[in-house]
């Protein structure tokens, strides 16, 4: 079964602190891997798209890496502030399946100052 | 702006009684999907639409139905509401179902309790 798994499931940092969410997936073969941002009662936004061709991809202070052969993907976050306090989610695209979003559960960052 | 639109953003309903989830994009993307979240999953995907009139079942279909009269608009609707369908659903669109890096977007939530 296609999976797509995060870790931590929960996170609280200081403000201006970095921080490494990390995303495993058993989707194969897969088009792309994607980072959503979900602030509490909101939609998830796009952060990154990456290929599986593409190792890393930034958006800001924050950094996707992959590692489409032990399928491994990162999410790094530089100097964090309050607002980055949401859920980060990690989206696997099944090309097998016409593009279907595999969404993992999410890591909850929360950000203190 | 390009924006979905979902009403209404919250609903409390009783067991049984149809109700309609309207579902609006404005970028004139052909794919369109309906999601429910619940805590500790991932967003699961109810149905979702390649076009206008065409409609296919996702990973929890059961107990919802869809329509695609307009390449716009893609309404959820629950026919006999239970209590298990309390849920934050989202509807979300991207240009084509078909190019892989397409960029997804989501509308605001709706956040349903059936008592």
């Amino acid at each position: 079964k296609n999976q797509v798994e995060q870790s931590p499931q929960s996170l609280i940092i200081l403000e201006g602190k970095n921080c490494t969410l990390q995303c495993n997936y058993t989707v194969s073969p897969f088009s792309n891997l994607r980072w959503y941002k979900q602030d509490t009662g909101r939609g998830p936004v796009s952060l990154t798209i990456m290929t599986f061709s593409e190792n890393t991809k930034s958006n800001g202070r924050y950094t996707a890496t992959l590692d489409a052969d032990t399928k491994q993907s990162s999410l790094h976050i530089t100097a964090s502030q309050l607002s980055d306090s949401a859920s980060y989610i990690c989206v696997v695209s099944a090309r097998e399946y016409g593009n279907k979003l595999v969404f993992g559960a999410g890591t909850i960052l929360r950000v203190k100052s | 702006e390009a924006q979905v639109t979902q009403n209404p953003r919250y609903l409390i309903t009783v067991t049984g009684k149809k109700l309609t989830v309207t579902c609006s994009q404005n970028m004139n993307h052909e794919y369109m999907s309906w999601y429910r979240q619940d805590p500790g999953l991932g967003l699961r995907q109810i149905y979702y639409s390649m076009n206008v009139e065409v409609t296919d079942k996702g990973d929890v279909p059961e107990g919802y139905k869809v329509s695609r009269k307009e390449k716009r608009n893609f309404p959820l609707i629950l026919e006999s509401p239970s209590p298990n369908q309390t849920s934050l659903y989202f509807c979300a669109s991207r240009s084509t179902g078909r190019a892989s890096t397409d960029t997804q977007y989501f509308g605001p939530g709706t956040r349903l309790t059936v008592l």
